[in-house]
Formats: C-alpha cells, structure tokens, sequence
C-alpha cells in the first residue's frame, strides 16, 4: 500500500517554464488536495477536489491549475514559472473530508 | 490574515518531560481542529484530533485540549522521547467545510526533545 505518491521529489525551473506535479493515491479517497509549505509559513491551500471531474480553488491557486479525471490522479500545473512559487507542495487526500488527511512526501521546487 | 497561529516556532525539553505545544485561533468558526507531525523530508502525519465540542482528547501519550472561550488549543506530549522530534503542526477545519475537508495550518512548532 503506497498511500500518496509524489513525484518528482526536486525540481528546480527557470523562470516561465511551466511544469506538471504529480500525484496519485492508492486508497480510493474521493478527496484530494494541494498544499504548499513557504519557509515559516503554515500550509496554504492551492486548490482540491471531492470527487473526479470536481476541482475547485483554495487560498492561493493563482498560477496553477488542476485536473482530476481519475479518482487515483491529481496533478498540478504551474503555468509560466515564477520565483514566488518556489516552495515545497504537498498532495493530500483523505476518504470522506472529515477525519485527518494522508500526506504525500512533497516535491521541493525552486524557480530561478 | 494568519487565523490560526503557533506562536512559539521551537521548544526544547528534556527527554522524560511534558512537551506542551500551543496554537491560537482568530475566530469561532472551526468546528474541528487537528494536530500533524512533520519529519524532514516527509509530509506531515496525522497524530490527533478533537471536535469542537469537546474539550479534551486522550491517544496514548498525547492528549489535546481545546479552550473555546480563550481560542486556544494545545497538545500535551508525556512523557516526550528523542523521537518525538519534529515540526508540529496544528490546523482548524472552518464551519461548513465538513464536505470539503479544507483546513486551515498554523505555521508550525519544531519540538527538539534531548536524551
């Protein structure tokens, strides 16, 4: 049981290049989530989904965007790379939304 | 706005001793609240929950408690080990959003505990 998986672990991309975060679950969860961890900051929501076909936005989705076609994938798409999105992103997804989350182990990226 | 707050970013105790970690809330509006542990280079884990209605939630050796009238929550490790090293996180899931599961994070406490 691999629980969520992230790939890639590190990235570092220049500025406007555009890249796709992957991540995937194994437990059948209809929720799934994407955080992003700043230095000294708490976890920001970016955007997440309650079922496939459904996404909707979080705190801080501007610069991203999201897709959910499957129940087991849900990527993130940066779009035009900026240094603000250097942060570590983490995909989350949870069984029915009420209870505590399973986290996948992140992907640290750094735009330059 | 920062709505939910961990104001100390560290705490260090001695092995053996109470590790008390604290996180302050802006408004009522959180019906859930959750606390996380995060190693290096790991995503964060799920350690312990309490609902809104309660005020204390007992799992082994960690035990949180939620004072509503002071906005405030806080996790009691005891006795605290050399493992329980890490960045703790606490977040507050805001009322209505039991069909999302959205939570809001405070910025995290990294606990050193010292053998």
């Amino acid at each position: 049981n691999a629980g969520v998986t992230q790939t890639p672990k590190f990235r570092i991309l220049k500025i406007g290049q555009s890249m796709t975060l992957q991540c995937a679950q194994d437990m059948n969860h209809n929720y799934m989530y994407w955080y992003r961890q700043d230095p000294g900051m708490g976890l920001k929501l970016i955007y997440y989904s309650v079922g496939a076909g459904i996404t909707d936005k979080g705190e801080v989705p501007n610069g991203y965007n999201v897709s959910r076609s499957t129940t087991e994938d849900f990527p993130l798409r940066l779009e035009l790379a900026a240094p603000s999105q250097t942060s570590v992103y983490f995909c989350a997804s949870s069984y029915d939304g009420h209870y505590g989350y399973t986290f996948g182990s992140g992907t640290r990226l750094t735009v330059v | 706005d920062q709505q939910v707050k961990q104001n100390s970013p560290s705490l260090s105790v001695q092995e053996g001793r109470i590790s008390i970690l604290n996180c302050d809330y802006t408004n009522s509006m959180f019906d859930y609240f959750l606390w996380y542990k995060k190693y290096p280079a790991e995503g964060p884990t799920f350690l312990i929950s309490i609902s809104s209605i309660k005020d204390k939630n007992e799992d082994g050796r960690f035990t949180v408690f939620l004072n509503k009238s002071a906005k405030h929550l806080s996790l009691h490790i005891v006795p605290s080990q050399p493992g329980d090293s890490a960045v703790y996180f606490c977040a507050a899931r805001p009322h209505g959003s039991s069909n999302t599961g959205k939570l809001i994070f405070g910025q995290g406490t990294t606990l050193q505990v010292k053998p």
